[in-house]
């Protein structure tokens, strides 16, 4: 089946700092790209879609300076937390859209857990 | 109200019971739907779609009932194995540009 990775999988940082998530899709080519945060014991939470080559589309209440998107390619998206404070620590989670007998359905990535000091 | 609704649980049932979940949604122009597992601390994965005239996939069943809106899951022998979160999906964009909507999921432990 399709595959999508995220690196880092984990990242620890200081507040105040910017960090970058990569989402790759590794065995196909993905036009549309989704990210999601999800808290504790809550559900996934769509940020934002990320069309390639286009600016992405955030969701209400979503800042698009504080996370900026980068989609340069067919295979890999980015989300860059610029100035990260504590209450942005939380799972982020990358999808790509891609095609499974017929049907479009979204792969998701292993997730990158942030924890900002 | 809440656009996929789920009711958390837990739901604790021993091995080899049968257990079904539901889910509700409010936008009557949602076109697809699905169910995805998460297991702790992971991402989710697509268990599967569910299609208007119901479907099965081994010990999976997964039914629509548009008129009522609901989706439901059905889960046959329970293995220790399916302990988990189940995330009801619902693609609620009628333009078919796949935004998905998740439920709060409903969380299973299979009890030994």
């Amino acid at each position: 089946g399709a595959v999508v990775s995220q690196h880092p999988s984990w990242v620890i940082c200081k507040s105040g700092t910017s960090v970058k998530i990569e989402c790759r899709s590794l065995d196909f080519q993905a036009t549309t790209m989704f990210w999601y945060r999800q808290f504790p014991k809550q559900s996934l939470m769509l940020m934002a879609t990320s069309n390639e080559g286009s600016k992405a589309t955030y969701e209400q209440g979503v800042e698009k300076d504080k996370f900026l998107i980068n989609h340069a390619s067919l295979t890999l998206s980015t989300l860059t937390v610029t100035s990260a404070h504590p209450e942005d620590s939380s799972f982020y989670i990358c999808s790509a859209r891609g095609r499974t007998g017929g049907t479009d359905t979204q792969y998701f990535g292993p997730g990158t857990r942030l924890t900002v000091l | 109200r809440k656009e996929v609704e789920q009711d958390p649980g837990p739901f604790n049932v021993p091995e080899g019971a049968t257990v079904a979940f539901n889910c509700t949604y409010s936008n009557s122009a949602s076109q697809s739907f699905f169910w995805y597992r998460q297991d702790c601390r992971k991402e989710p994965k697509l268990l599967m779609s569910v299609y208007s005239s119901g479907n099965e996939d081994g010990r999976f069943t997964a039914q629509l009932n548009r008129a009522s809106q609901y989706i439901s899951l059905l889960i046959r022998d329970s293995k220790l194995s399916d302990s988990a979160t189940y995330l009801c999906v619902v693609n609620v964009d009628p333009r078919g540009t796949y935004k998905y909507i998740f439920g709060t999921g409903t969380r299973l432990k299979v009890l030994a």
